[in-house]
């Protein structure tokens, strides 16, 4: 099984709001992730969890802030959002770090922010 | 600078015919190489990877990627097409010195026509 659960699959919020966006993995994986994409764009990065701590933030903007309140779930919590934050957010595990590892990715949740 | 090159944008093939995308990369020293597929509204999903051994890597869906050291490229393969390979490809490495990261390719769309 390698499956890597999103929710919600679609997400509206105005500017002022604060939601959540949820991710989870039942493979065992120590590693996740997550990445923003934009249309016709490859995923960027955003931030790398590992043994549920985080070890990358790619100057993320503070009004994302990360969460991983145990090995199977990833969540990441927006406040205050720009509409130029609109985009398809990636969640993705993998087994460890380590550069062979293979990286699954969920769904995703697309995201509009009015 | 490592970076991963997918010199074509869009790739059109007639169903039935072999398809090859494209993707040249330039890490230092050994690569992990990485194919994903994207479909629309949709995750990636994964195709195959390389990390050591044969260059020929044999994935799902009959896909098959060849790794050239010399020629620093990784071509996605595909014998005979079919239309429901349309999908946007996406082609990445992760460096042996950074392997929490994973450098992906600007993308390339398939196009089979029936």
């Amino acid at each position: 099984d390698t499956e890597v659960t999103q929710t919600p699959k679609h997400l509206v919020m105005g500017m002022t709001n604060k939601k959540s966006l949820k991710c989870e993995q039942h493979m065992g994986h120590r590693a996740m992730y997550w990445y923003k994409q934009k249309a016709k764009k490859p995923p960027e990065l955003m931030f790398v969890y590992s043994y549920e701590k985080l070890s990358i933030n790619e100057s993320v903007p503070s009004r994302f802030s990360p969460e991983c309140p145990n090995s199977s779930l990833l969540n990441l919590h927006l406040h205050a959002l720009q509409p130029e934050d609109s985009a398809l957010y990636l969640c993705a595990s993998s087994r460890g770090t380590s550069g062979q590892e293979t990286q699954y990715f969920g769904p995703g949740t697309r995201l509009l922010v009015l | 600078a490592q970076s991963v090159a997918q010199p074509e944008d869009q790739v059109n093939v007639a169903e039935g015919n072999p398809l090859t995308v494209k993707c040249t990369y330039s890490v230092s020293g050994n690569p992990y190489l990485f194919w994903y597929v994207q479909y629309p509204n949709r995750g990636l999903q994964f195709l195959l990877k390389y990390i050591t051994g044969d260059n020929l890597v044999k994935g799902s869906y009959g896909f098959e990627a060849e790794f050239n050291k010399s020629q620093t490229s990784f071509h996605l393969k595909k014998p005979s097409a079919l239309v429901s390979d349309s999908a946007l490809y996406f082609c990445a490495v992760r460096p042996y010195s950074s392997a929490s990261k994973i450098i992906f390719g600007s993308g390339t769309r398939l196009s089979i026509r029936p």
